[in-house]
């Protein structure tokens, strides 16, 4: 399996920038896509191909990296962006990090 | 509009069969290149992909777990169903059903992702 690396929370304030990392146990190229999940809800596809923005998603969102290092970001946060980040790989069978869950300062 | 929709027993014993069904809308499964999966999240824990099947009937399984999981899908291709036997208590979950989405654009290909998901059916392994 492909290990994903999230840290586990972060805390910002609105208006600011939040960056998300995750880091890949072996290289997956450019196979990694964000996911958002608010709580009690399903997740909700953000970010798809490392940096492609998927239907309907603002474009304060956005993400960047190849290999095994990828880099989710939010710019400005917005109220309604409190949830929590996964990322996922399609480089082999699927796998999710272990989210990060971003917090109000 | 793409809408998918899990059902299931709620709560079973543990060494019981846990059976699923996923029911969706907006597309179907007999186009080629659709898949289906099968996601499970326990309570305040990551997600893990569980399983998948194609238009094709081709049948995909997490390694781990490919012993105790049998997913299929109705000849009308508007329904998917997993089977989990001996489930027991880490088998309580939330679980997913959602449609993977291919990204190529004609020169390069981005990898899947599940693009609909359903809200979830909520399973709970007790005695």
């Amino acid at each position: 399996d492909i290990v994903l690396t999230q840290s586990p929370a972060l805390a910002v304030s609105l208006g600011q920038r939040a960056t998300i990392s995750c880091r890949a146990s072996e290289s997956v190229r450019s196979s990694m896509h964000w996911y958002q999940q608010k709580s009690g809800q399903q997740p909700k596809l953000l970010i798809y191909g490392a940096s492609n923005l998927a239907s309907g998603v603002p474009a304060r969102f956005s993400g960047s990296g190849s290999g095994t290092d990828f880099t989710f970001t939010i710019d400005p946060v917005e109220a309604d962006d409190i949830a929590t980040y996964y990322c996922q790989q399609s480089r082999n069978d699927p796998t999710f990090g272990a989210g990060t869950k971003l917090e109000l300062k | 509009q793409v809408t998918l929709k899990e059902s299931g027993p709620g709560m079973l014993q543990p060494s019981k069969t846990l059976s699923l069904t996923c029911s969706f809308s907006g597309f179907s499964l007999s186009t080629s290149g659709m898949v289906v999966s099968w996601i499970r999240q326990p309570s305040g824990k990551s997600l893990e992909w569980l399983a998948a099947i194609d238009w094709d009937g081709d049948k995909y399984y997490n390694p781990s777990l490919k012993s105790r999981l049998t997913v299929s899908k109705d000849t009308s291709n508007t329904q998917v169903f997993l089977k989990i036997t001996s489930v027991d208590i880490a088998d309580t979950a939330t679980y997913y059903c959602a449609r993977r989405r291919d990204y190529y654009d004609g020169t390069y290909y981005y990898g899947y992702v599940m693009d609909a998901w359903g809200q979830g059916a909520s399973v709970t392994v007790s005695s």
